[in-house]
């Protein structure tokens, strides 16, 4: 067990619908990372919020916004989802922003887009 | 969004054997991290190598920093059923957070 906490664990939805994916860093952790997984593709970085700032955003759409909130657990909203949103969706936390800072992920979100 | 590129994509071995797995980039990395990914689950860090030509193992596992900075490479010795997972590398640059990850090495083994 990671210590990161992600619900739900499967979300299955409709194309143009909005769903919200939770994520609860480990005790401690500032940084929380999200990183979309598609099938048989690798971990694609989408965004990183560090004590409720965001510092980077990786190749995340439009349609996708994510915030960190004063208890530093993390929201992650996906709108007017589309079929090729279909994905596993994953948080990771670390303790601060630093180069050699390892991430700590949590089991996913299993998101299906009918 | 950039990758590293993982060789070879999948293995297929029989428990007892050890294994091999490369990471390369075109860019410098100053950190490599080297995770596994159980089905249905996230990926669960392994090692971390922060020096170029650093080797550390962990348990059968052993992992290297290769001396350009530009690769680095996983040993899995006397492999058991359990080894079976995807194994990703990942990098992150000089004067950024974002960890790249690669394209990762499907590990399938036979009893």
């Amino acid at each position: 067990d990671s210590g990161v906490t992600q619900t739900p664990k499967h979300l299955i939805t409709a194309t143009g619908q909005r769903v919200t994916l939770r994520c609860s860093p480990r005790s401690g952790d500032l940084s929380v990372y999200w990183y979309q997984q598609s099938l048989d593709q690798g971990l694609q970085f989408l965004i990183h919020y560090y004590n409720g700032e965001e510092r980077a955003k990786g190749n995340i759409l439009e349609r996708f916004s994510a915030q960190q909130f004063p208890d530093l657990h993390s929201e992650l909203n996906l709108s007017s989802l589309e079929l090729g949103d279909s994905a596993l969706y994953f948080c990771a936390s670390s303790v601060r922003s630093a180069t050699n800072e390892k991430l700590f992920f949590g089991s996913g979100t299993q998101l299906s887009v009918l | 969004g950039q990758q590293l590129n993982q060789s070879p994509q999948s293995m297929f071995i029989q428990e007892g054997e050890d294994v091999s797995m490369n990471c390369t980039s075109s860019s410098i990395f100053n950190t490599w991290l080297w995770y596994k990914q159980d089905p249905g689950e996230g990926p669960v860090l392994l090692i971390a190598l922060y020096k170029a030509g650093e080797l550390t193992s962990n348990g059968r596992l052993t992992a290297q920093f290769g001396i350009t900075r530009k690769d680095s490479f996983l040993n899995i010795s006397a492999s058991i059923p359990s080894d079976v997972g995807i194994y990703f590398c990942a990098g992150r640059r000089d004067n950024t957070d974002k960890l790249i990850f690669g394209t990762g090495t499907r590990l399938q083994v036979f009893p």
